[in-house]
C-alpha cells in the first residue's frame, strides 16, 4: 500500500516555464489537498478537491492550476514559474471527515531560479 | 476566519526532559478538532496527536499529551521523557467540517531541538 505518491521529489526550474506535479492516491479518498510550505509560514493551502472532477481555491491559489480527472489523481500546474513559487510542494488526502488524519505525501523541493 | 497561532518558532529541551509547546486558535465555531503534527528532517508529515473539541479529557499518546483549553482556545503538547528522535518541526493544526466542506488550518510551527 503506497498511501500517498508524489512525483518528482526535486525540481529546478527556470522563471518563466511551467510544470506539472503529480500526486496520486491509492486508499480510494475523496478529498485531496496541495499545500506549500514555506519557513516561518506553515502549510498553506493552494487548492483542493472534494472529489473527481471538482476543485476549489484555497488561501494561495493564484500562479497555480489543479486538475482531478481522476479520482486517485490531483495534479498541480504551475503555467510560468516565478522565483516566489520556490517551496516545498505537499500533496494529501483523506476521507473528508474533520476528526481524520492527512495522509501526506513525501513532497516536492521546487526552486525558481 | 479560523486562524492557528504557534508562537514559538523554536523550543529546546534537554533529553529526558518535559518541554511543552503552544498552540492558540481563533473560531466562532463550536464543533471542531485539533492536531499536533511531527515532521521530522526526512520532511515526513506525521501525525502525533488528536483532540474532539466535544471532549473535556485531554487527548494522550504514550509520552505525549494535550492541555485542552476550550475556553481559552489554547492546545499545547506536552512531550515527556524527551528522546533524540522528538527533534522536528511541530504542527498545530485545526479543522471543522461545520461549513459543509472543511478545511484544515496549520500553523507556523515550532522547531524542536533536543539536546544530548
Amino acid at each position: 500500500n503506497a498511501g500517498v505518491t508524489q512525483t518528482p521529489k526535486f525540481r529546478v526550474l527556470k522563471t518563466g516555464q511551467s510544470m506539472t506535479l503529480l500526486c496520486a492516491q491509492d486508499m480510494n479518498h475523496e478529498y485531496m489537498y496541495w499545500y506549500r510550505q514555506d519557513p516561518g509560514m506553515g502549510l498553506r493551502l493552494i487548492h483542493y478537491s472534494v472529489g473527481e472532477g471538482t476543485t476549489a481555491k484555497g488561501e494561495v491559489p493564484d500562479g497555480y492550476n489543479v486538475s482531478r480527472l481522476k479520482k486517485q489523481n490531483f495534479l498541480l500546474g504551475l503555467e510560468s514559474a516565478a522565483p516566489s513559487q520556490t517551496s516545498v510542494y505537499f500533496c494529501a488526502s483523506n476521507d473528508g471527515k474533520a476528526n481524520e488524519k492527512l495522509f501526506f505525501g513525501s513532497g516536492t523541493q521546487l526552486s525558481v531560479l | 476566519a479560523q486562524t492557528v497561532t504557534q508562537s514559538q518558532p523554536e523550543m529546546s529541551v534537554q533529553e529526558a526532559e518535559t518541554v511543552t509547546l503552544s498552540c492558540t486558535y481563533d473560531t466562532s465555531e463550536s464543533d471542531y478538532y485539533l492536531f499536533w503534527y511531527k515532521q521530522p528532517p526526512s520532511r515526513q508529515m506525521i501525525l502525533v496527536i488528536r483532540q474532539e473539541a466535544y471532549k473535556q479529557q485531554n487527548a494522550t499518546e504514550n509520552r505525549f499529551s494535550v492541555n485542552f483549553q476550550k475556553a481559552a482556545k489554547s492546545f499545547s503538547l506536552k512531550i515527556s521523557d524527551s528522546q533524540l528522535g522528538d527533534a522536528a518541526m511541530y504542527f498545530c493544526a485545526y479543522a471543522s467540517g461545520a461549513s459543509g466542506t472543511y478545511k484544515y488550518i496549520f500553523g507556523t510551527g515550532t522547531r524542536l531541538k533536543v539536546l544530548a
